[in-house]
């Protein structure tokens, strides 16, 4: 089966970083584009970042864009976000999900448990 | 930039049926979206991908209770013989330069 594992949460100070990871297994990972989400504790579901099965096109949500930055190593399975000057707005539950296109966005097929991010002081 | 919209909250009847709405911004009527379910402290599941034209692909396992409709700009979600684990937040999603989810529907099982 199919699975996404993420990694890397934790509690970090305002405008400090960290790199969440997620390790990809049961389905060819380099067919496929791959995607970031996160939800805050109560609310709903938000776009953080997407890449295409080779890196070729990346998307960012407006409310990241500039702080945080998507890769992947398809030799590895995984997926990767670094996050730079986080804020306590950031503060979510984290999931990787995999997409059922490779070299653009459509929809999501597959997805991980979530790993937490608290940004504060 | 389309704009998924979804009523916050449903209820139905345990045994029942119900109907969950996502509404397309004028202009993106003809819009696939997918379907997700997310349960209570879990990460999200996919449900299904719906055409405009009314046809869908569900995910691996989803059972036939679970069925779509498309009319227009709405695109629908029918649960039927309710049970209690239907009981989630529901998340309607599309796709353009990158992806959009409407606000979630809270369903309540009596």
């Amino acid at each position: 089966d199919a699975q996404l594992v993420e990694s890397g949460g934790g509690l970090v100070q305002p405008g400090r970083s960290l790199r969440l990871s997620c390790a990809a297994s049961g389905f060819i990972f380099n067919d496929y584009a791959v995607h970031w989400v996160r939800q805050v504790p109560g609310k709903g579901l938000e776009w953080v970042s997407g890449m295409s099965w080779d890196g070729s096109l990346i998307g960012y949500g407006d409310s990241v864009k500039g702080r945080f930055t998507i890769s992947r190593d398809n030799a590895k399975r995984s997926l990767f976000l670094q996050m730079n000057s986080l804020r306590p707005e950031d503060t979510a539950l984290y999931y990787c999900a995999k997409d059922t296109f490779g070299s653009g966005f459509q929809y999501m097929d597959v997805w991980g448990t979530g790993t937490t991010v608290t940004v504060s002081s | 930039q389309v704009v998924l919209t979804q009523s916050p909250s449903a209820s139905a009847s345990l045994g029942g049926s119900v109907k969950l709405t996502c509404t397309l911004s004028s202009g993106h009527t003809n819009y696939a979206i997918a379907w997700h379910q997310q349960q209570a402290e879990k990460g999200p599941r996919f449900l299904m991908k719906l055409n405009s034209d009314g046809t869908h692909i569900k995910g691996d396992g989803i059972p036939d209770r679970f069925s779509g409709s498309s009319s227009g700009a709405e695109r629908y979600l029918t649960i039927s013989s309710l049970q209690s684990e239907d009981e989630a937040d529901y998340y309607c999603q599309t796709w353009g330069t990158g992806i959009l989810f409407g606000g979630g529907t809270k369903l309540t099982v009596l």
